[in-house]
């Protein structure tokens, strides 16, 4: 069965940085692409970034960009996120998910952003 | 960037009522390619969120079908035919047609009475 677990959480001081990592099972990973979402405490899904299955094309919210990177290795079966130049505003659940429409999600990685 | 409206959002429902919820999206969601790309997802709490309804009306692998989907172009309608307790969390719809960015609606709470 598909699954995917997130890592690499934890609480960061603002302008710090922070890698997230999603380990990927049950699926061939090199096949589909991958999102990060995250979830701000007690608020809606917000979309972060998006890079397609070669690593070929990659897509960020504009919240995010120019602050965030997104990479996988396929080799390892593996999707990252790296984030620069936090801010408090970035303090959120980072969920990974599959595909272009998120048919998977993983159980989440908290990031938090605080002095 | 393409803005999703949910109404309403909250909603309490007697078990084995039904319930509905509206999405809609501020430019048409139909592709050239013939689909329309709205989505539907549940977050039961504390989990993560799951996949319910691709494409306006198909239900995911292993979802009940007391759960449907309708509409078009901008409209979109989630219907729970009757709710049970474990249907209890918050709905999302997204949208997956103008991108980047994937946009999700502000999500409607469901609790049961």
């Amino acid at each position: 069965q598909v699954q995917l677990v997130e890592s690499g959480g934890g609480v960061v001081q603002p302008g710090g940085s922070l890698r997230l990592s999603c380990a990927a099972s049950g699926f061939t990973f090199s096949s589909y692409g991958m999102h990060w979402v995250r979830q701000a405490p007690g608020k809606g899904l917000e979309w972060v970034a998006f890079i397609r299955y070669d690593g070929s094309n990659k897509y960020y919210a504009d919240s995010v960009k120019g602050r965030f990177t997104i990479s996988r290795d396929n080799s390892k079966n593996t999707l990252y996120l790296q984030m620069n130049s936090l801010r408090a505003e970035d303090t959120a659940v980072y969920y990974c998910a599959k595909t272009g429409y998120f048919d998977y999600w993983g159980q989440g990685t908290l990031v938090t952003v605080s002095s | 960037d393409i803005v999703m409206t949910q109404t309403p959002l909250s909603l309490s429902v007697t078990p084995g009522q039904p319930a509905s919820i509206s999405c809609k999206s501020s430019q048409s969601l139909l592709h050239s390619d013939g689909k329309t790309y709205l989505y539907w997802y549940l977050q039961k709490p504390g989990q993560s969120p799951q996949l319910l309804i691709y494409e306006v009306s198909s239900r995911f692998s292993g979802v009940p079908d007391r759960f449907s989907g309708s509409g078009s172009g901008t409209d979109f309608t989630l219907k729970i035919s009757r709710v049970e307790a474990e249907d209890v969390g918050v709905y999302y719809c997204m949208q997956g047609i103008h991108l980047p960015p994937w946009t999700f609606g502000q999500g409607t709470k469901v609790e049961i009475k």
